[in-house]
């Protein structure tokens, strides 16, 4: 059974450092992308980026590049998302998502449980 | 950036009841557009990927349909299960695009 499991709830302050994880298991972990997906708290889905851990090919939204940063340990089957800086405006569920795998389907057919990101002082 | 948009943003239905939902593209996108359902505090699912190729395990009463820049979204009997939020997404152009969301209510 594919499973991407994502770390816990976090509670941050401004200015302060995250990074947070999705682990995938149940298929093999290097030859599927994952994206990641912001909520924002009552509003939809938004497409970040996404990361190929074959190789760590990473390709970001305009608008996050540079305010997050997306990586991957592929030897624990792991991809993250990361801030320097946190702002309150970057309170929000955050979701990894497996992309299907094939040509010209960048949809995602798993996503993990989501991790919460509140930031606040 | 290709926009999408849904209509209606939410409807309120019976189960039982034929639903359709409409999402569409800024340009056209061929039929690279999936379909998710959320509900509430949970994850968005997979439904429907290429407009019309059903996800496996989705039951068959949903059904997707359309190319270039329009599109549907099908609920043919609707079921207890199924009162959740809908979004589209294009696949054709990065960046990856969702739609406003669909909210189906009892």
């Amino acid at each position: 059974e594919v499973q991407l499991v994502q770390s816990r709830t976090e509670v941050k302050k401004p200015g302060e450092s995250l990074k947070i994880s999705c682990k995938g298991s149940g298929y093999t972990f290097t030859t599927y992308w994952i994206g990641w997906v912001r909520q924002m708290p009552g509003k939809g889905l938004e497409w970040m980026g996404i990361i190929y851990p074959g190789d760590s090919d990473t390709r970001y939204r305009p608008s996050f590049q540079g305010q997050v940063t997306i990586s991957v340990d592929k030897s624990i089957s792991t991809a993250y998302l990361q801030w320097s800086s946190l702002k309150a405006s970057d309170t929000a569920m955050y979701y990894c998502a497996r992309r299907a795998y094939g040509d010209y389907l960048d949809y995602f057919d798993s996503w993990g449980q989501g991790t919460l990101v509140t930031v606040s002082s | 950036d290709i926009q999408m948009s849904q209509s209606p943003s939410s409807l309120s239905a019976s189960v039982g009841d034929r639903v359709t939902i409409t999402c569409r593209a800024s340009q056209g996108i061929s039929s690279c557009l999936a379909w998710y359902q959320q509900k509430p505090e949970k994850a968005p699912k997979s439904l429907i990927y290429a407009a019309s190729s059903l996800q496996s395990g989705v039951p068959s009463r949903f059904s997707g349909s359309g190319s270039g820049t329009d599109f549907t979204l099908t609920i043919s009997s609707l079921q207890p299960d199924d009162f959740a939020t809908y979004y589209c997404q294009q696949y054709n152009t990065y960046p990856l695009t969702f739609g406003g969301g669909t909210k189906v209510e009892i």
